[in-house]
């Protein structure tokens, strides 16, 4: 069965620079979610979009932004690197909102800044 | 969000069953349990949910006490790619982010 896909898979950037981390849904799921993990930590939710409209928000900073494009997938768009950014970056996604629908995780982007 | 508590590790047997404890007291009527499981830095992976009777699937089964305050998650037949760290999330209805605590990082011997 087709998975969340995320690219990069890896991503080496330097402080102060921007990256782009971008998700692919599963098809037919209209709601995205972001997190990140640092590292020995656990998930941390960023923010999700649920038919293009941002849904929720969590612990993101204003250095980030986010959205969800017209084909479901969704890019967050990060600024200013600090070290303290890297981390590994899930994107989730599922069909419909809400506790009965089951989030289905991608394999994450592990961004590293030096 | 009602809070949960989990022991911070355990250790089973391969081929036994696990039996994974988590605590929520606090949990509200229009709460789910919900289960996840975080393979070394791959992306969580749903196991199981309820909201009061006890559930079972093809991975697991979940069982909810009468008041609601506890459950365990039950890995009937634990194997090698079992060991992970599991979360017990408690979700509010509509509630879109899962809240990751301390899960328990379950180490299965051979």
């Amino acid at each position: 069965a087709a998975g969340v896909i995320q690219s990069p898979r890896h991503l080496i950037k330097e402080k102060r620079e921007t990256a782009t981390l971008k998700c692919y849904p599963i098809p037919r799921h209209d709601t995205v979610y972001w997190y990140q993990q640092g590292p020995g930590q656990d998930p941390q939710f960023l923010i999700s979009f649920y038919e293009k409209m941002q849904s929720d928000k969590g612990s993101i900073p204003d250095r980030f932004s986010a959205q969800q494009f017209s084909d479901y997938h969704s890019e967050l768009n990060m600024s200013s690197l600090e070290l303290g950014d890297s981390a590994l970056y899930f994107c989730a996604s599922s069909y419909g909102t809400g506790v009965i629908n089951e989030q289905y995780f991608g394999p994450g982007t592990r961004l590293t800044v030096t | 969000d009602a809070k949960t508590t989990q022991p911070p590790s355990m250790d089973c047997a391969e081929g036994r069953a696990a039996n994974l404890p988590c605590n929520h007291s606090t949990i509200s009527g229009n709460e789910y349990v919900y289960w996840y499981r975080q393979i070394h830095s791959q992306g969580p992976q749903y196991i199981i949910h309820g909201l009061k009777n006890n559930e079972t699937n093809e991975m697991a089964s979940l069982i909810i006490t009468e008041d609601r305050k506890s459950s365990t998650l039950i890995l009937p037949h634990a194997t090698l790619r079992d060991t992970a760290v599991y979360y017990c999330i408690v979700r509010v209805v509509r509630d879109y982010k899962l809240s990751f605590g301390a899960g328990t990082t379950v180490t299965v011997r051979a």
